[in-house]
């Protein structure tokens, strides 16, 4: 399994965007790369996910630069609802086997 | 309907009990999981059912027993737990297609207290 190294925790202010970086220098060729949210007392949310390059949808953008040993998942523009850990996961995804959920970034948005 | 439910919310019982967690979805996604989380930790997986057939148990003790009755339910049964057991109880659900992960949509979970 691809370990992963993320920061324990994050602070910024409403309106900046934030930049999470993950690494994770074993990945295998067939990993995909994934983040999740999760609010205190809830079950985690999907947010993104990505092989190569750039992937950007509604809420984040993911970049994966060529040797894909890290990833950076971009926020733009926080706001205080987006306070909540993030999750970098790493992995040949078949339905949960070999997809370990990392440690995880809190992120405090303050006002 | 894209909402994973599961009941309780919360759940307290003694080490002698017998008790089940329940989950339910309507999304049509065949494969069905339940996760540990502790506090300020991430989530653990536990059990991962495919096509209601067991796929994945990550060495889970015998006091916890998944069930999946049907392709939206998935259940787990509780007996003789341990204090050490309390935490959040997460379930989850995806489709199964190759290729990527297949996001995965969780319930709010059950939190577990075991006296």
């Amino acid at each position: 399994l691809a370990k992963t190294t993320q920061p324990i925790s994050m602070d910024s202010y409403e309106g900046q965007e934030v930049n999470i970086t993950c690494s994770h220098n074993n990945i295998a060729t067939n990993d995909y790369i994934t983040w999740y949210q999760q609010f205190p007392s809830q079950g985690p949310r999907f947010i993104i996910q990505g092989y190569k390059t750039k992937v950007t949808n509604e809420v984040a953008s993911l970049f994966i630069p060529a040797d894909r040993k890290s990833s950076t998942l971009s926020l733009p523009r926080v706001s205080l609802s987006d306070t909540a850990v993030y999750y970098c996961l790493v992995g040949e995804d078949n339905y949960g086997q070999n997809f370990v959920f990392g440690p995880g970034t809190r992120l405090s948005v303050l006002p | 309907d894209t909402e994973v439910t599961q009941t309780p919310k919360h759940l307290v019982m003694g080490m002698t009990n017998k008790k089940s967690l329940k989950c339910e979805q309507h999304m049509g996604h065949r494969a069905m999981y339940w996760y540990k989380q502790k506090a300020k930790k991430p989530p653990e997986l536990m059990f991962v059912y495919s096509y209601e057939k067991l796929s994945i148990n990550e060495s889970v003790p015998s006091r916890f027993s998944p069930e999946c009755p049907n392709s939206s339910l998935l259940n787990l049964h509780l007996h003789a737990l341990q204090p050490e057991d309390s935490a959040l109880y997460l379930c989850a659900s995806s489709q199964v297609r190759a290729g990527g992960h297949n996001e995965q949509f969780f319930g709010p979970g059950t939190r577990l207290t075991v006296l």
